[in-house]
């Protein structure tokens, strides 16, 4: 089966750690992003890559890193400096041509506690 | 810089009454726009999109949508509302103008279908 797969679906980190939430595709996708999604703000961008080993960031960067070693794989970590965390972080992919939509992944509930 | 405004928070209509749900975007060259919906706890589901041409597009479950240029919208619209299509509704755009992929997303609309 095709898709992007997010692991894991509920995670929970105590204040001060950091965290890596996983993000595979089997789409052959060169484009891949991290949206974060909290009650009211819909979708807000945090990283999105178009190619390997380049990632730029999106509206509210601050607190995360990604990395793009492989084209499938797009990890996001949020760190400690990151202070509000709580949400639900989606995951999408895409082929770079402006007309094609966005895939997602069923997303990662973060809490920390 | 793109973005997208969906003006209504939720919206409440009755099963087998048509509903409409607004979008406005804002770019700086043509736009590509593309209406997702999003059932509790689960990624988005691709509906539909506007590349060019017909002004009226065609989506998934019955949804169409209508791009006016003048007005910078591309409201969602479905003749006959079911109780399964409760959900929230995200509107998107893509301004390859800007010289990125980068998709931008409205607020999302809470579409309630009242029994």
């Amino acid at each position: 089966d095709g898709g992007i797969t997010q692991s894991p679906k509920y995670l929970f980190r105590k204040e001060g750690q950091n965290v890596t939430l996983s993000c595979e595709q089997n789409l052959n996708h060169d484009a891949m992003y991290w949206y974060r999604q909290d009650p009211g703000q819909g979708l807000r961008l945090i990283y999105y890559s178009q190619i390997v080993n380049d990632f730029q960031k999106g509206d509210i960067a601050e607190g995360y890193s990604v990395s793009r070693e492989k084209k499938e794989s797009f990890p996001l970590t949020v760190t400690s400096a990151q202070k509000n965390p709580t949400a639900f972080y989606l995951c999408a992919s895409s082929v770079l041509q402006g007309s094609t939509e966005a895939f997602f992944g069923q997303g990662t509930r973060l809490t920390v506690v | 810089a793109q973005s997208v405004a969906q003006p209504e928070d939720q919206v409440n209509v009755a099963e087998g009454n048509p509903l409409t749900v607004k979008c406005t975007y804002s770019v700086s060259g043509n736009p590509y726009l593309f209406w997702y919906v999003q059932y509790p706890n689960r990624g988005l589901q691709f509906l539909l999109k506007y590349i060019t041409g017909d002004n009226l597009v065609k989506g998934s479950y019955g949804f169409e949508a209508e791009f006016n240029k003048s007005q910078t919208s591309f409201h969602l619209k479905k003749p006959s509302a079911l109780v399964s299509d409760s959900a929230l509704y995200f509107c998107a755009v893509r301004d390859l103008g800007a010289g990125s992929y980068q998709l931008t997303f409205g607020k999302g609309t809470k579409l309630s279908v009242i029994p």
